[in-house]
């Protein structure tokens, strides 16, 4: 258990739907990372929040937005879902920058 | 930008035979190196990770890394390979710009041991 909690573990919904991944980071760990694991783009970076402030963005879509709040969980927002947004999705903490980070199990989205 | 390139997407091995998983890096500014494992249905798990002084690392489970700056490597090995060490493996890289951290990620290889 890396102690990162993710909810829900499986999401179904349809295409047009919105939905809202939540991430509770390990205890202490102020920096969140999400990232999307798909077979054909592999494991990508999203983007990273540090005590509450965007740190860092990837290739993160305009339909995807992501908040951390002041007790630092974090929430990813998944708007106007298509069938290629179908993926695992991962929420990643770490202490600080330049430090390892540690995964959930993630949340595999479904989308129909 | 910085990448990670795995050059090896599978790599089939029989059981207690030694195996080499290649990784190379770009960056602009030093970096800070990792290695994570993944089993099926399951999220990444830490292996091993390379921030500063000893430039070889290494794992409770028998994997060790060398970090090469000239050559930009960071392969990750083992002497014998178990059964129970099939899974996939990817390789990241750190860089600290800003303030922030984007951990970017290898595209895995796939370690299949067979008997």
């Amino acid at each position: 258990d890396s102690g990162v909690t993710q909810t829900p573990k499986h999401l179904i919904t349809a295409t047009g739907q919105r939905v809202t991944l939540r991430c509770s980071p390990r205890s202490g760990d102020l920096s969140v990372y999400w990232y999307q694991q798909s077979l054909d783009q592999g494991l990508q970076f999203l983007i990273q929040y540090y005590n509450g402030e965007e740190r860092a963005k990837g290739n993160i879509l305009e339909r995807f937005s992501a908040q951390q709040f002041p007790d630092l969980h974090s929430e990813l927002n998944l708007s106007s879902l298509e069938l290629g947004d179908s993926a695992l999705y991962f929420c990643a903490s770490s202490v600080g920058p330049g430090t390892e980070a540690f995964f959930g199990q993630g949340t595999r989205l479904t989308v129909v | 930008a910085q990448s990670v390139t795995q050059l090896d997407s599978q790599v089939p091995v029989f059981e207690e035979a030694p195996v080499e998983l290649r990784c190379n890096y770009s960056s602009s500014v030093s970096v800070y190196l990792f290695w994570y494992v993944q089993y099926p249905n399951q999220g990444l798990q830490l292996l091993l990770k390379y921030l500063s002084g000893s430039t070889l690392v290494e794992s409770i489970n028998g994997f060790e890394a060398e970090f090469n700056k000239s050559q930009t490597s960071f392969h990750l090995r083992k002497p014998s390979v178990h059964i129970s060490d099939t899974a996939e493996y990817f390789c990241a890289v750190s860089e600290v710009r800003g303030g922030g951290n984007k951990l970017t990620f290898g595209t895995g290889t796939q370690l299949k041991v067979e008997l």
